[in-house]
């Protein structure tokens, strides 16, 4: 597609469950970030790959957060026995440069709104 | 650290008054601003940026100036439009790294 594409938009579960968030970035695009936005609040950087790597994991909360992007495409965002306090909106961004000039903007997807009952 | 602050909303404006939503930052060296604007129910879209210092970044009307000696970068636009109510996000990219870090964000409401 043409845009950057997350599923599943919105995903309810019960705690103790375990979640995996998907997003397909725009094709040739080095960059992929993955933020979390609460109610109010502008997105809070989690982690970010440049192709398949992950350069930075210091936004994850802890360590029942992880993200993967194997092919330097779709990248998962897995979260292991959910908590309520992991509600939020899960947006996905990628860009078409990677860190050497990072002056360029950032595309995102509509976002995965998690609710843990 | 590295910071952006902007005024709190909701700003709630009639149909072609002036707008202002200010914006500053706390950053080392220098930093890329932006200002990016979210649509009910869409996603984060740029709107303009500027990546030195006295740049002006403009587009649909808006348009914010990067103002180094008072780490600021205001947006301005001067008659807005109902379709203009969004959420408005300031944010920095500083020199050398590649997180984007945005403000809380601040609610525009136009009325007809």
């Amino acid at each position: 597609g043409a845009g950057v594409s997350q599923s599943p938009r919105y995903k309810v579960t019960k705690r103790g469950q375990d979640v995996a968030l998907r997003c397909d970035p725009i094709s040739g695009h080095v960059s992929l970030y993955w933020y979390r936005q609460a109610l109010g609040q502008g997105p809070e950087f989690l982690t970010y790959f440049n192709y398949e790597a992950q350069q930075d994991k210091s936004g994850l909360p802890n360590d029942r957060f992880s993200a993967e992007r194997p092919e330097g495409s779709i990248s998962t965002l897995t979260i292991q026995r959910t908590e309520q306090r992991d509600s939020a909106m899960y947006r996905c961004a990628s860009s078409l440069l990677g860190t050497a000039s990072n002056t360029g903007e950032l595309f995102f997807g509509e976002g995965s709104r998690l609710t843990v009952l | 650290g590295n910071s952006v602050t902007q005024m709190e909303g909701p700003v709630t404006l009639s149909e072609e008054a002036f707008l202002t939503i200010n914006c500053t930052y706390t950053a080392t060296g220098y930093p890329s601003l932006f200002w990016y604007v979210q649509y009910p129910g869409e996603g984060l879209q740029l709107l303009l940026k500027a990546t030195k210092a006295d740049d002006k970044g403009s587009n649909k009307g808006f348009e914010a100036t990067y103002r180094k000696e008072t780490t600021s970068f205001h947006l301005e636009k001067g008659s807005v439009q109902v379709s203009d109510s969004a959420v408005y996000f300031c944010a920095l990219t500083y020199t050398g790294g590649f997180k984007t870090i945005f403000g809380a964000g601040t609610r525009l409401f136009v009325k007809a």
